[in-house]
């Protein structure tokens, strides 16, 4: 099946620096990427969708400026969490649609950020 | 709006027990997607199975197995002689099949499998 690659999958920094994760479709292109960010025990929250060579959709209540994805490819789309607080603690995880028919989202490994 | 409810939190059974995890969706599109993710402790999600909204023949694979009903909007998920490999969170998700192609994940059913 479809594989996407998500990088790094756990990182630690300090409260202010910012934190880029990758996020790669390995054998398929990926015109749309979406990024989720999970709470410990609690579910997907949508936080954007990322589209190849435009602007990122974000969902209500997420600050753009805070989180900056780029989808620079039709294989890699990066979120990068700017100027980090330990509120931004999170899990992180990318997906990406492989096709349009069948439709279904295949996710990255995840990525979980500590700021400490 | 779409909605997408799983009622149980957490789910406790011994191995070799039936299970089975509720799903009910709510949509105003006629034409729409649903899935199940299985999300073991490692974090990373796994598709299990995707259903078209006029596919209403329900699914067996193996011990897993879907029932899905238009008229109740439900899309019920059971494992069959449940083992300890199936302790995950498990999330049902709703799609439309055009626009932005959102998912919207229900809040997952935690599913303990005790030996």
């Amino acid at each position: 099946g479809a594989v996407v690659s998500q990088h790094p999958s756990w990182v630690i920094c300090k409260s202010g620096t910012s934190v880029k994760i990758e996020c790669r479709s390995l054998d398929f292109q990926a015109t749309t990427m979406f990024w989720y960010r999970q709470f410990p025990k609690q579910s997907l929250m949508l936080m954007a969708t990322s589209n190849e060579g435009s602007k990122a959709t974000y969902e209500q209540g997420v600050e753009k400026d805070k989180f900056l994805i780029n989808h620079a490819s039709l294989t890699l789309s990066t979120l990068t969490v700017t100027s980090a607080h330990p509120e931004d603690s999170s899990f992180y995880i990318c997906s990406a649609r492989s096709g349009a028919i069948t439709g279904e989202l295949f996710f990255g490994e995840g990525s979980r950020l500590t700021v400490l | 709006a779409q909605k997408v409810t799983q009622a149980q939190t957490e789910i406790s059974v011994v191995e070799k027990e039936d299970v089975t995890l509720d799903c009910v969706y709510e949509t105003r599109d006629t034409t729409y997607y649903l899935f199940w993710y299985k999300q073991p402790p490692s974090g990373e999600l796994v598709f299990l199975i995707r259903r078209n909204s006029f596919d209403e023949q329900n699914e067996i694979s193996g011990r897993y197995s879907w029932n899905f009903q238009k008229s109740t909007s439900s899309f019920n998920f059971t494992i069959t002689a449940s083992q300890v490999v199936d302790s995950a969170v498990y999330f049902c998700a709703l799609r439309a099949t055009s626009g932005t192609y959102k998912y919207i994940f229900g809040t997952g059913t935690r599913l303990k499998v005790l030996a």
